[in-house]
């Protein structure tokens, strides 16, 4: 399995519900990462778990929450989003904890959140 | 700063060549990345250069010179497939990834 899951694949939500992104990982990857991209935009980083630690939190609002149950799993709570937090988030996983030299990345295909 | 400069767009024949650049200045270096990235998609890697010189994979090969700050990443015998955007991205001395803003390439029949 050589596959980053994501789900759900789109969302809808408005600003005052609660949804939660997920993703799975079966690749025995140590490090996770939750990352926001708008159109025509370069992936921003927002957290980053290694090691089920988290060991960066890019000042990421307090409206989104990471969770990382076990060493597969990695969700990301929401809650009272804003329009302007709609965007594609992707999940990805690498081999090695996040302080590691040759470090590649593999992506989940993402889940498009439009917020209301 | 940090900062990383590839051009927004680029245009090729299909069959032909492309070098796409890019530039970086970052505090400290530990190696660089190029990713593809398909419209609506997510990146799927490419290359890693940490040492200078030309990594060779298939039709893609990737460049480095760290006293430059350069890397480029060539793209033969282009395909219409290879319609996508490619980001160029470097892990710093604190082993965060800096993104370039991408380079979408176009493949003309």
């Amino acid at each position: 399995d050589t596959e980053v899951t994501q789900t759900p694949k789109h969302l809808v939500m408005g600003m005052t519900n609660k949804k939660s992104l997920k993703c799975e990982q079966h690749m025995g990857h140590r490090a996770m990462y939750w990352y926001k991209q708008k159109a025509k935009k370069p992936p921003e980083l927002m957290f980053v778990y290694s090691y089920e630690k988290l060991s960066i939190n890019e000042s990421v609002p307090s409206r989104f929450s990471p969770e990382c149950p076990n060493s597969s799993l990695l969700n990301l709570h929401l809650h009272a989003l804003q329009p302007e937090d709609s965007a594609l988030y992707l999940c990805a996983s690498s081999q090695a904890g996040s302080h590691s030299g040759a470090n590649v990345l593999t992506f989940g295909a993402g889940s498009r959140l439009t917020v209301l | 700063g940090q900062n990383i400069d590839q051009p927004t767009e680029m245009t090729a024949t299909e069959g032909a060549i492309v070098q796409i650049n890019c530039t970086y200045q970052t505090s400290g270096f530990n190696g660089l990345f190029w990713y593809q990235q398909h419209a609506g998609e997510a990146p799927t890697f490419l290359s890693y250069n940490v040492l200078d010189g030309l990594e060779e994979k298939g039709r893609f090969s990737s460049f480095l010179s760290r006293s430059k700050g350069y890397s480029y990443l060539l793209l033969k015998e282009l395909q219409m497939k290879d319609s996508a955007s490619y980001l160029c991205a470097v892990m710093d001395s604190n082993y965060q990834l800096i993104w370039g803003a991408g380079t979408k390439l176009i493949i003309k029949p």
